[in-house]
């Protein structure tokens, strides 16, 4: 159980596109899901946390018109990149926590992680 | 403030033998969860243990335990029987009570399983 799906794994894209990512929490609802950047060989760096229902909250320093995020369902959340640049290059890393309900590790409210998308704006 | 430090940016061990990655962390929360996870070269983060800072025992999961002690405010990663596979970076992380959302990660270990 506990599985997230990020799509896609891995994106190449124009400077001055955009380019929209996806995070799936498959086996359970997720009020709350988190999108983190990650530069090569470097820890986790949150940029969001993403409500379903209502506005993400940016970590400061994070440009929220550049980085958008949607959660319309317990199930999905999306990170869109507008107007990519080279700057915009990395690896997003998604992660979901489930409502704390059940036993287990539901209990524990642990964040379970997608696969990461590694994008690269040209 | 909550702050998660891991010193050891590599470490080496022989296949089938045991390692400790180490993890000390600084919060004046109540109460907190402490996290371990794997990332291999693909990139995905892959949970491992949780440890409750209220839970009595030390946590374990199949060749992972977790050596808690909450008066040294250290949460290291014990990985016994260690397989080529192990080889990967890891991050120790920590939930607070009051931002329980948020969790804050150490700068992790990379680990080198030697044949």
């Amino acid at each position: 159980g506990a599985v997230v799906s990020q799509h896609p794994s891995r994106v190449i894209c124009k400077s001055g596109t955009s380019v929209k990512i996806e995070c799936r929490s498959l086996d359970f609802q997720a009020t709350t899901m988190f999108w983190y950047r990650q530069f090569p060989k470097k820890s986790l760096m949150l940029m969001a946390t993403s409500n379903e229902g209502s506005k993400a909250t940016y970590e400061q320093g994070v440009e929220k018109d550049k980085f958008l995020i949607n959660h319309a369902s317990l199930t999905l959340s999306t990170l869109t990149v507008t107007s990519a640049h080279p700057e915009d290059s990395s690896f997003y890393i998604c992660s979901a926590r489930d409502l704390g309900l059940g036993t287990g590790n539901l209990a524990k409210n642990i964040q379970y992680f997608g696969a990461g998308t590694r994008l690269s704006v040209l | 403030a909550q702050k998660i430090t891991q010193t050891q940016p590599g470490m080496f061990v022989q296949e089938k033998e045991a390692v400790t990655l180490d993890c000390t962390y600084d919060t004046s929360d109540p109460s907190y969860g402490l996290f371990w996870y794997k990332q291999p070269s693909s990139g995905e983060m892959i949970f491992l243990i949780y440890q409750g800072s209220y839970d009595q025992q030390n946590a374990t999961e199949g060749r992972y335990s977790l050596n808690f002690q909450k008066a040294r405010k250290s949460a290291n990663l014990v990985i016994s029987a260690s397989q080529l596979g192990d080889s990967a970076m890891y991050f120790c992380a920590m939930r607070g009570e009051y931002n329980f959302n948020k969790f804050y990660f150490g700068s992790g270990t990379k680990l080198n399983v030697k044949p």
